[in-house]
């Protein structure tokens, strides 16, 4: 079945530097989405990506779709404690359905 | 705009019972999914409801089933419960926009002792 590998599982970085977490799918997708959830809290929508080679950005927040549209990144330049949480990302296949990753759960260290 | 209700917020139930989850979408949204979120897992696809009709089922047993009312209110139930039940059950609701983005209700966490 289709599967969305998201890695790292969990990040430690120290306030200012930055993070990267990795999605990975077993098939192409028709899109994906990144959300976010502080802890103990729900998911929250951050953005969407559509088109191979996407590139979106959010302030410090920066989301890249692949070119085969089977892969995404998110990456936080000079991290605050704001950012604190799990992020995850959901691959929608053409049936309409999302395939959540197992999340990067992050702590910044003040 | 109210956001997406779940109730009840927390429970405790024992094996072999069995509960029912109750997820109120926000007004106008006709989609309506599940998902059981336990650490290290993510968030696991139950099933999605649109206009009363299920569209999409993940990869759980018949003890898991769900059903959609004509207001767009949804309950899922879980019968004879087992111990690995135990999760946070996140309801989420989508409009039919260009984006369609998941918006998540705060959940109902299930112990089951």
């Amino acid at each position: 079945g289709q599967q969305v590998m998201q890695i790292p599982q969990y990040q430690h970085v120290q306030e200012g530097e930055d993070f990267t977490t990795y999605c990975n799918s077993s098939t192409t997708l028709s899109n994906i989405q990144w959300y976010k959830q502080r802890p103990g809290g729900h998911p929250v929508f951050l953005i969407q990506l559509v088109k191979s080679g996407e590139v979106k950005k959010q302030k410090r927040l920066t989301f890249q779709f692949g070119e085969a549209k089977k892969n995404s990144s998110l990456h936080i330049t000079a991290t605050q404690t704001t950012d604190v949480g799990t992020y995850f990302c959901a691959g929608r296949n053409t049936g309409n359905q999302f395939y959540f990753g197992t999340g990067t759960s992050l702590t910044v260290i003040p | 705009k109210a956001g997406v209700t779940q109730t009840p917020r927390y429970l405790i139930k024992t094996r072999g019972q069995q509960v029912t989850l109750s997820c109120s979408p926000i007004s106008g949204h006709r989609s309506v999914s599940w998902y059981q979120q336990t650490p290290g897992q993510g968030l696991q696809f139950l099933f999605e409801y649109f206009s009363e009709t299920q569209r999409n089922k993940g990869n759980f047993p018949g003890r898991f089933s769900g059903r959609q009312f004509s207001n767009s209110r949804s309950e899922m139930n879980v019968s004879t419960l087992e111990l690995g039940d135990s999760a946070l059950y996140l309801c989420a609701s989508r409009s039919r926009g260009a984006v369609g983005e998941l918006f998540f209700g705060e959940g109902s966490r299930l112990t089951v002792l």
